[in-house]
């Protein structure tokens, strides 16, 4: 099982819609959780970090789940700006602890 | 203000020949990482530094790979003696600590002929 893994998608949604994004991880202990963008031959950027609380950042929603240890991105009213790949990212807790990115979910915002 | 900053921003070169990668950190950043992207492809892990902590290779592909941090600022990573397969976009992270939030470089795009 892999450590962080994602639906690579594509999501195709239409302008408007409401979409959202699961990500498991495999790592009981993990306690930092983030969502990433990454635009086409771009760099990631960071889009919002995940607390155990959720949290809201105008159209963005971050779940945590520690029970069934996944994390969640719901995203309303799609623009079309929004079309990227969003990768999810935990951190590994153990005897060398790292970020572990997730290959990412690709969505295609259509007009 | 200034944000990681990597150079070259591109690089061609023969297969055979070595290379070198340079990323300038966020100032007060203690970690850094180094990723490797292939076209369309996830993000590689290859070695992070921490602080004076011995670095974590555990995601260089091979010993032609190899990287330092002097000073616990500036990075390098070289690449001796490139491949095809070493044809990539470079990836260089950097953050407060390990497991913190991380600020990527606009990357390194590596082209082996």
């Amino acid at each position: 099982r892999k450590e962080v893994e994602q639906d690579p998608g594509p999501f195709n949604v239409p302008e408007g819609a409401t979409v959202a994004f699961n990500c498991t991880y495999s790592n009981s202990a993990s306690q930092s959780f983030f969502w990433y963008r990454q635009d086409c031959r771009k760099e990631p950027k960071l889009l919002m970090s995940v607390y155990s609380s959720g949290n809201e950042d105008g159209r963005f929603t971050a779940q945590l789940n520690r029970a069934s240890q996944y994390i969640s991105l719901l995203i309303r009213d799609s623009k079309l700006s929004d079309s990227a790949t969003y990768l999810c990212v935990v951190d590994r807790q153990g005897a060398t602890n790292k970020l572990i990115f997730g290959t990412g979910t690709l969505l295609a915002v259509q007009p | 203000g200034a944000g990681v900053s990597q150079s070259p921003s591109n690089k061609v070169t023969e297969k055979g020949k070595d290379v070198e990668l340079r990323c300038d950190p966020i100032s007060g950043h203690t970690a850094l990482y180094w990723y490797r992207q292939s076209l369309g492809q996830g993000l590689e892990f290859l070695i992070y530094f921490q602080g004076n902590s011995a670095p974590d290779k555990s995601g260089l592909p091979s010993d032609r790979f190899s990287a330092e941090r002097t000073g616990g600022s500036v990075s390098t990573l070289t690449i001796q003696r490139t491949q095809q397969e070493d044809s990539a976009v470079y990836l260089c992270a950097t953050g407060l600590a390990i497991t913190d939030t991380q600020y990527f470089g606009p990357g390194t795009r590596l082209t082996v002929l």
